[in-house]
């Protein structure tokens, strides 16, 4: 069972629509990650965190996606204006290190009509 | 950058046959290897990972992973599979904080 808690698990919007999704991350893991997971599997990566402070971020994410990880509080990922191209599975992932070993949550599904 | 490719999108076997699914990557440095698989419905779970010495390395559930340098390859080996082994394998490359997936591997094992 997974320790990295997503949520909502499904989400559905209209064109032009925030959309936002929450993740805690393992206990203890400093390192978050956002992947966006399309229906072909493949995995694009969007951003990652190590406490509150980004450590790397695609052009996609510094447009139209906003993400934060407040102390404290969960991490989100937004994005302030949905479009059909953004329909996928978001995973979350925290880690302990910078070692590669990720922990992921079940992810948030997005469809976006 | 690194980079992985899974040659293989979708691999059926009989259950109890032996396994192979293929991982090639690409990365200047010494990089840290793993498989993950996922399961439906479910997020990935991390099956094994190497990050030096014997190039063998031994998972969960039977599954177990061979590094070669030579051939930039890690590939994922069971001896005998079993219907619950149905899942899309990934297999990932991490060099600092980068972690860099392919694009998987569905495997389905058949009675």
């Amino acid at each position: 069972n997974s320790k990295v808690i997503q949520t909502p698990r499904y989400l559905v919007k209209g064109q032009g629509q925030k959309a936002k999704m929450r993740c805690i991350p393992e206990k203890g893991h400093p390192v978050v990650f956002w992947y966006q997971q399309n229906k072909n599997n493949e995995f694009k990566f969007l951003i990652n965190f190590q406490n509150q402070e980004v450590l790397q971020q695609i052009d996609m994410t510094e447009k139209r996606f906003s993400a934060e990880c407040p102390s404290n509080s969960p991490c989100s990922l937004e994005i302030q204006s949905s479009e059909a191209g953004d329909s996928a599975l978001y995973l979350c992932a925290s880690s302990l290190s910078n070692t590669g070993q990720l922990y992921f949550g079940e992810g948030s599904k997005l469809t976006v009509l | 950058a690194q980079s992985v490719t899974q040659p293989d999108a979708r691999v059926t076997v009989s259950e109890g046959a032996s396994l192979q699914l293929r991982c090639k990557y690409s990365y200047s440095a010494t990089p840290y290897l793993f498989w993950y698989v996922q399961y439906p419905r479910q997020g990935l779970q991390m099956l094994l990972k190497y990050y030096s010495g014997d190039p063998v390395v031994q998972g969960v559930n039977g599954f177990e992973a061979e590094f070669s340098k030579s051939d930039s390859s890690f590939h994922l080996r069971k001896a005998s599979v079993h219907w619950s082994d149905s899942a899309v394998y990934f297999c990932a490359v991490s060099g600092g904080y980068k972690v860099v997936f392919g694009s998987g591997t569905r495997l389905l094992v058949s009675p």
